[in-house]
């Protein structure tokens, strides 16, 4: 079946440092691909939609200039933190859209970030 | 909008135990219907889905119908095993256009003992 792949899975680091994200659809073209953040024993939170080829399109109180997303290829989105701070640690999950079928999303294994 | 509400959990469970985690939901239109699962430290997983209003959804011995009328997906399976406890998500989609947006509900932890 669909994969997504996402890595890494787990990423510690300090304050102020940029992290990046990646997400890829394996073995099919992923016109769109969406990020979510999850914070512990809390419900998946939408932050952006991403269409290759063009911006993301970002939900209301999510900064773009702190999340940086780029979807560059049918495959591949990235997220970037940008200088990242303690809040920012999460667990982030991309999922992708298979564009010959019209649902459902696959979703990747998601990334821990800790920020010291 | 669009928004769904699920049994705020936890649930805890003896092995064969009957399970229902119930999920109603508000939308525009005929959404599709989903139950995910997430394994601890894992993304989400498509349990089953309905996209049309009496259908039913199954897999791995979970169940839900797709109920206009009551605007409900009520996840149920007859004899839960250990290997069941994770985290179990509600969800909805729009249909056509560009709305591929899914709205989860908060989640339903669920434990079972052996």
């Amino acid at each position: 079946g669909a994969v997504v792949s996402q890595h890494p899975s787990w990423v510690i680091c300090k304050s102020g440092t940029s992290v990046k994200i990646e997400c890829r659809s394996l073995d099919f073209q992923a016109t769109t691909m969406f990020w979510y953040r999850q914070f512990p024993k809390q419900s998946l939170m939408l932050m952006a939609t991403s269409n290759e080829g063009s911006k993301a399109t970002y939900e209301q109180g999510v900064e773009k200039d702190k999340f940086l997303i780029n979807h560059a290829s049918l495959t591949l989105s990235t997220l970037t933190v940008t200088s990242a701070h303690p809040e920012d640690s999460s667990f982030y999950i991309c999922s992708a859209r298979d564009r010959q079928l019209d649902q459902p999303q696959h979703f990747g294994d998601g990334t821990r970030l800790s920020i010291l | 909008g669009n928004s769904v509400t699920q049994m705020e959990g936890p649930v805890t469970l003896s092995e064969e135990a009957f399970l229902t985690i119930n999920c109603t939901y508000t939308a525009t239109g005929y959404p599709s219907l989903f139950w995910y699962v997430q394994y601890p430290g894992e993304g989400l997983q498509l349990l089953l889905k309905a996209t049309k209003a009496d259908d039913k959804g199954s897999n791995k011995g979970f169940e839900a119908t797709y109920r206009k009328e009551t605007t409900s997906f009520h996840l149920e399976k007859g004899s839960v095993q250990v290997s069941d406890s994770a985290v179990y998500f509600c969800a909805l989609s729009g249909v056509g256009g560009s709305n591929y947006k899914l709205t989860f509900g908060k989640g339903t932890l669920l434990t079972v003992n052996p």
